[in-house]
């Protein structure tokens, strides 16, 4: 199975602050990897496919980008909607796994 | 897209339940399906997928054996039988939809519903 890390587990940062998410895999995945945000309480929401691929309707303050077994997500200008806990997933083969998640909150 | 997941409840360890998952605006022969679950205060762990043509199911190894994916095509309905049921399973248990016939992102999520194990 592919395991996937995120770093950091936590992160405090303030409304307009640029944000970096980092997740790896312990294989290539090529570009199969999305990003999720979940607000506490809801179902995750689709942000970023294929690495780099912002979903319809995704603000364009949130990019992904890396290939193979290293990615990022960074958020531009951290906006109040953004905090919230934020998932890497393989979609390469089954299993399909997600990282552990990095929590965005309030400086 | 619409997924609305029923089904769950309190459960005493040992014991079974059946998920569904009403699906709308989708043809479930274009997209696989999954079902990931979330214990409380936990992250996301996936459990279970169907591709569409309906004949290929996966599991996670911590629910092999014990849990079982199907669907009814002409109800557009989504199921997952859980069996010998754990306090480990206790969770929100979600559906979600594949971007394509077995391949892609987890582009649309029910809301989830709640699966408690214990005495």
């Amino acid at each position: 199975d592919i395991q996937m890390t995120q770093s950091p587990s936590t992160l405090s940062a303030s409304v307009g602050d640029r944000v970096t998410i980092t997740c790896r895999a312990s294989q290539s995945i090529s570009s199969w990897l999305a990003w999720y945000q979940q607000r506490p309480g809801k179902a995750p929401n689709l942000l970023i496919y294929e690495a780099s691929s912002l979903e319809s309707g995704v603000p364009s303050r949130f990019s992904g980008s890396g290939s193979g077994t290293e990615f990022t997500l960074t958020i531009s200008s951290l906006q109040p909607d953004d905090f919230a806990t934020y998932y890497c997933q393989q979609y390469n083969n089954y299993p399909l796994t997600f990282g552990p998640g990095t929590k965005v909150d309030i400086k | 897209v619409q997924l609305l997941e029923s089904g769950g409840g309190l459960v005493q360890p040992g014991g079974s339940l059946r998920l569904s998952c009403a699906a709308s605006g989708i043809k479930f022969t274009s997209h696989a399906m999954s079902w990931v679950r979330q214990a409380p205060g936990k992250g996301l762990e996936w459990v279970s997928g169907m591709n569409g043509s309906g004949d290929r199911t996966y599991y996670a190894d911590s629910v092999k054996g014990r849990f079982t994916i199907s669907r009814d095509s002409s109800k557009n309905t989504l199921y997952l039988q859980m069996t010998s049921l754990r306090a480990e399973d206790t969770a929100v248990y979600y559906c979600a939809k594949r971007r394509q016939e077995n391949s892609g992102p987890l582009d649309y999520w029910g809301q989830g519903t709640l699966v408690t194990v214990s005495s």
